[in-house]
């Protein structure tokens, strides 16, 4: 139990559909954020949200849309994705202090391995 | 600009021997060194980290890194391997003056293999 719950563990989704990815964290952090990562490649990190505010955007597509509604939840909305969008996407979360000079490290769920058909 | 580079894609190791992966940095200010651990179907755990301090860091599992910082690594190392240990390994890193939001860099990733 990792305190980062993210459902569901597998999505298969056609081209056109529309889906959320859901992740919740009891860890009481400030910070959550949304990566993705695919096979051979480095994890790619999507988004950052710092006390429910977007503070970072790695230029992702609009069909990735993100909101963080709380603290504790943060969503990741699918629309009319492509097959190179199948990976797996993880959601973390970490405790960060008002100043930029953090140490924490961050707390990941188990992910939502999507598949576009 | 902040980066990560662990040179080996996968590391193998016999049981019971000592194992090491590497990872080197590159940042503008004194980093924070991170090791993680992600196991089959399971998202990144948290190993160790290197806040200031003694340069040999210990973590979970009975791993533990060392931080030179005239050679800019941060190596991962165990004294003997078990099976279990196998899994993929990332290094990653945050600029302590050049952070915002928490962002970490990661590395590529080390596929670790230890066979009996």
């Amino acid at each position: 139990e990792t305190g980062v719950t993210q459902t569901p563990r597998h999505l298969v989704m056609g081209m056109t559909n529309k889906k959320s990815l859901k992740c919740e964290q009891h860890l009481g952090h400030n910070a959550m954020y949304w990566y993705k990562q695919s096979a051979k490649k480095p994890l790619e990190l999507m988004f950052v949200y710092s006390l429910e505010e977007r503070v970072e955007n790695n230029s992702v597509p609009s069909r990735f849309s993100p909101e963080c509604p709380n603290s504790s939840h943060l969503f990741l909305h699918l629309h009319t994705l492509q097959p190179e969008d199948s990976a797996l996407y993880l959601c973390a979360s970490s405790q960060e202090p008002p100043s930029a000079n953090s140490n924490q490290p961050q707390h990941f769920g188990d992910g939502t391995r999507l598949s576009i058909l | 600009a902040q980066s990560v580079a662990q040179p080996e894609d996968q590391v193998n190791v016999a049981e019971g021997n000592p194992l090491t992966v590497k990872c080197t940095y590159s940042v503008s200010g004194n980093p924070y060194l991170f090791w993680y651990v992600q196991y089959p179907n399971r998202g990144l755990q948290f190993l160790l980290k290197y806040i200031t301090g003694d340069n040999l860091v210990k973590g979970s599992y009975g791993f533990e890194a060392e931080f030179n910082k005239s050679q800019t690594s941060f190596h991962l190392k165990k004294p003997s391997a078990l099976v279990s240990d196998s899994a993929l390994y990332f290094c990653a890193v945050r600029d302590r003056l050049y952070n915002q939001g928490g962002k970490l860099i990661f590395g590529q990733g080390t596929e670790l293999s230890v066979k009996p």
